[in-house]
């Protein structure tokens, strides 16, 4: 079993739709939680961290559910610049390890 | 701010040579951290320094390869000799302070193609 699974997709939807991407993560030590965007041919950029509480940020919204080892990212009114693969990471390790474990990475396409 | 940039940006070598990749982070960034993404897989940790010292490098794949951060600035990936599978983009992260939740910075990438 990878130690981080996304939806697998790629996502295609018409500019203002709400889309959903959905991961899992198989050590439950885990300690911090993040969505990275990257675009194409391009490096990773962090979009949010996710909080245990649940935050969010303008149309952005990222849950987390550590019973579950489960995280999630909303995105609501999507815009033709949020056509981009949206990685979700993961910090395994507490202490001074500071490694991250990424997903696959879930391809989304906002259509005009 | 600069941010963290690499060199070269894409590199293109035949098997058993050599190739060295530079990353120079954030100014002032203690971590540094080097990245891999092969085609079709997910992008692999590597190794991370802490200013010149080799914090974790249980994701360098063999003895191949070589990373150095003299004097805790840049540092340098070196692969000798060059496999076709060690082909991807290599990723160079920097991050501030003591904490495992603080932003990593990636570079652009080194694009290393082995033929």
């Amino acid at each position: 079993r990878k130690e981080v699974e996304q939806d697998p997709g790629p996502f295609n939807v018409p500019e203002g739709a709400t889309v959903a991407f959905n991961c899992t993560y198989s050590n439950s030590a885990s300690q911090s939680f993040f969505w990275y965007r990257q675009d194409c041919r391009k490096e990773p950029k962090l979009l949010m961290s996710v909080y245990s509480s649940g935050n969010e940020d303008g149309r952005f919204t990222a849950q987390l559910n550590r019973a579950s080892q489960y995280i999630s990212l909303l995105i609501r009114d999507s815009k033709l610049s949020d056509s981009a693969t949206y990685l979700c990471v993961v910090n395994s390790n507490g202490g001074s390890n500071y490694k991250l474990t990424f997903g696959k990475g879930t391809l989304l396409t906002v259509n005009p | 701010e600069a941010g963290v940039t690499q060199f070269p940006s894409h590199s293109v070598i035949e098997k058993g040579q050599t190739v060295t990749l530079r990353c120079d982070p954030i100014s002032g960034h203690d971590n540094l951290y080097w990245y891999r993404r092969v085609m079709g897989k997910e992008i692999k940790f590597l190794l991370h320094f802490v200013k010149e010292s080799k914090q974790d490098e249980s994701g360098m794949p063999n003895n191949r390869f070589l990373a150095e951060r003299t004097g805790g600035t840049y540092s340098t990936l070196k692969v000798q000799p060059a496999e076709l599978e060690d082909s991807g983009v290599y990723f160079c992260a920097s991050s501030p302070g003591t904490s495992g939740r603080n932003e990593q910075f990636f570079g652009p990438g080194t694009r290393l193609t082995v033929l």
